[in-house]
């Protein structure tokens, strides 16, 4: 089946540091990939839509600046959360779908949980 | 533009009982419907869809969901609960042109099984 993998599961970091968050698809090319956010106890928000070769589709009221998202290859998205505060401290979620075909599902990765000191 | 609405925030059910997580959605076109499933500090894994055809559609770990085109609802049901089906359960929905159409997440719905 469709795998992506995210890494780190895990970061810990100073505030003011900058925090760069991969995720890939292993088994399929990903022209599009989805980064999300979630705070505790609530559901997936949206972030941006990252598009390989192209400059990502951000949702309303994300920062771009503040949140940068590469989409180099057709297997592998980064998300760096630049000069982290603690208050973008929470679970961040990719997901992925097969190039070309409109009937797949989002396939997700186990998610990264970003602590900012 | 869809939405997604889960009635019920939390779900408490006995272990082997049965169980019903409710969805209801809205949308000005057709939609493909989801049920994912989310355990403690992991990302999302899919339960089941719906694309068209049959309105019962049968998933993973003994799930099924119904659509009702009517009731604009994709309930998700289970006849027997166990204790290892104690997890966050979120219905969405995605316009079908694309796969890069976003999908719309409904609040989630804990369910929670007690012995």
């Amino acid at each position: 089946g469709a795998v992506v993998s995210q890494h780190p599961s895990w970061v810990i970091c100073k505030s003011g540091t900058s925090v760069k968050i991969e995720c890939r698809s292993l088994d399929f090319q990903a022209t599009t990939m989805f980064w999300y956010r979630q705070f505790p106890k609530q559901s997936l928000m949206l972030m941006a839509t990252s598009n390989e070769g192209s400059k990502a589709t951000y949702e309303q009221g994300v920062e771009k600046d503040k949140f940068l998202i590469n989409h180099a290859s057709l297997t592998l998205s980064t998300l760096t959360v630049t000069s982290a505060h603690p208050e973008d401290s929470s679970f961040y979620i990719c997901s992925a779908t097969k190039t070309g075909d409109s009937n797949q599902p989002q396939h997700f990765g186990d998610g990264t949980r970003l602590s900012i000191l | 533009a869809q939405s997604v609405t889960q009635l019920d925030s939390q779900v408490p059910v006995f272990e082997e009982a049965p169980v019903e997580l409710r969805c209801n959605y809205s949308s000005s076109v057709s939609v493909y419907l989801f049920w994912y499933v989310q355990y403690p500090n992991q990302g999302l894994q899919l339960l089941l869809k719906y694309l068209s055809g049959s309105t019962l559609v049968k998933g993973i770990n003994g799930f099924e969901a119904e659509f009702n085109k009517s009731q604009t609802s994709f309930h998700l049901r289970k006849p027997s609960v166990h204790i290892s089906d104690t997890a966050e359960y979120f219905c969405a929905v995605r316009a079908p042109y694309s796969s890069a159409s976003k999908i719309i997440f409904g609040s989630g719905t804990r369910l929670s099984i007690r012995p």
